[in-house]
């Protein structure tokens, strides 16, 4: 099974600090890149996505940055603030299905602090 | 308020019982999926259901059986579940497999334990 490895599991940052939460995919097929966002008793909700058309995509204060060279993306939470703690998920699959491919990562809690 | 709807959000069983968990989407989709969370693991795809056939069973236990009568809700059946069935089970709905750019909307869950 192609897996997406996520790091950290965990993470602790200051208000106004600027959290990253990095992910590996396998598949050179994949070309849909999804960020959620879950807390804590809700489903997870889309929170950004990137094709790998491009290098970076900011969505407010949310921005991914993807090598697919390396077959890396990121998170960068800009400005953090306590609201933004919850749990993280990345995942990858392909563009035109990826309702049901969607390979997801192992989350990451982070937490901000006031 | 999500446009998937989860009941019961709280679940407890012994492992001789038989119940059901219910989902129903109100957006339109035309698939519907079922995932397991639990902790410190990735979610885990259980079923697909795509204009209301199945297609996708991810090596699931026979224990999970999935019913979708109509492409909005969908049913998880339970019985003879075992304690390390416990988890997070997750709905979700995309608007149809192989359409591009069609996210995943989930519900809030189901929280099951088994004792």
């Amino acid at each position: 099974q192609q897996q997406v490895k996520q790091s950290p599991q965990s993470l602790i940052v200051q208000k106004g600090g600027i959290p990253i939460i990095n992910c590996a995919y396998e598949n050179t097929a994949f070309d849909y890149f999804p960020w959620y966002q879950q807390f804590p008793g809700k489903g997870p909700a889309l929170l950004i996505a990137i094709r790998p058309d491009v290098s970076e995509k900011k969505e407010g204060r949310f921005t991914i940055s993807f090598n697919k060279s390396a077959k890396q993306f990121s998170l960068h939470i800009m400005d953090s603030q306590p609201g933004d703690s919850a749990t993280y998920f990345c995942a990858a699959g392909p563009y035109n299905n990826a309702g049901n491919m969607l390979t997801f990562g192992g989350g990451t809690r982070l937490m901000v602090k006031p | 308020e999500t446009g998937v709807t989860q009941t019961p959000r709280h679940l407890v069983m012994g492992m001789t019982n038989k119940k059901s968990l219910k989902c129903e989407q109100h957006l339109g989709h035309n698939a519907m999926y079922w995932y397991k969370q639990s902790a410190k693991k990735p979610l885990e795809l259980m079923f697909v259901y795509n204009f209301k056939e199945q297609t996708e069973n991810n090596s699931v236990p026979s224990r999970f059986s999935p019913e979708c009568p109509n492409s909005s809700h969908l049913f998880l059946h339970l019985h003879t579940l075992q304690p390390e069935d416990s988890a997070l089970y997750l709905c979700a709905s995309s608007q149809g497999i192989g359409t591009r750019n069609s996210p995943l909307h989930f519900g809030n869950g189901t929280r099951l334990t088994v004792t």
